[in-house]
């Protein structure tokens, strides 16, 4: 049971450049998430899918891509990498609806530096 | 807005010693879930205990608890016993039946001294 699967772990970009982080479940959850991490500032959602084809935005999705078209991978672009993009992502996913089981399943997170 | 205050950037603490982590939130719904996560150093984001706005009863998982004050919007996490393998950073977080965004805090570091 692999839960929450992040690719890749470390990524080092250039200013401009584009790039692709993978996000992959295998538990079966219609809703999937992507934070990015950083310090002082706790996690800040970016943007997230509450089933295939549906995806909305968070607190932060500028300079931010995301499609669903699987339930299973939920991948996040970035268009043309800035320095400010420098940050940890996590990719999460949960059940949808309003139960004590909406528990988010976390990946190990991505550090991307843009340089 | 719904936010999630946590007042404390960093904190130590001395092993076997109880430590309480403060948080508070602001939300105009009637019911919501309320989590504690811990983060390692190894990044991991691990579920520490969850609380049901509806539910009276404190949680309890083990050496750790939460005081929530639902009146004053507070859901402080107490560790009991302390052990060096709960250094971690601690996230409070929380999620209304409005939307689907789970809303976390900026955390509290805390450093547990053998």
């Amino acid at each position: 049971n692999a839960g929450v699967t992040q690719t890749p772990k470390f990524q080092v970009l250039k200013t401009g450049q584009s790039m692709t982080l993978q996000c992959a479940q295998d538990m079966n959850h219609e809703y999937m998430s992507w934070y990015r991490q950083d310090p002082g500032m706790g996690l800040r959602l970016i943007h997230y899918s509450v089933g295939a084809g549906i995806t909305d935005q968070g607190e932060v999705p500028n300079g931010y891509n995301v499609s669903r078209s699987t339930t299973e991978d939920f991948p996040l672009r970035l268009l043309s990498a800035a320095p400010s993009q420098t940050s940890v992502y996590f990719c999460a996913s949960r059940i949808t609806g309003f139960s004590g089981a909406n528990v988010l399943t976390f990946g190990a997170g991505s550090r991307l530096t843009v340089l | 807005a719904q936010t999630v205050t946590q007042s404390q950037p960093e904190m130590s603490v001395q092993e076997a010693e109880t430590v309480t982590l403060s948080c508070t939130y602001d939300t105009s719904e009637s019911n919501y879930y309320l989590f504690w996560y811990k983060q390692p150093p190894s990044r991991q984001m691990i579920l520490v205990i969850r609380q049901e706005a509806y539910k009276q009863q404190n949680a309890t998982e083990n050496r750790f608890s939460v005081n929530f004050q639902k009146a004053a919007k507070s859901f402080s996490l107490k560790i009991s016993d302390s052990q060096l393998g709960d250094t971690a950073m601690y996230f409070c977080a929380f999620l209304t039946n409005r939307d689907d965004k789970i809303i976390f805090g900026k955390g509290t570091r805390l450093h547990i001294l053998p």
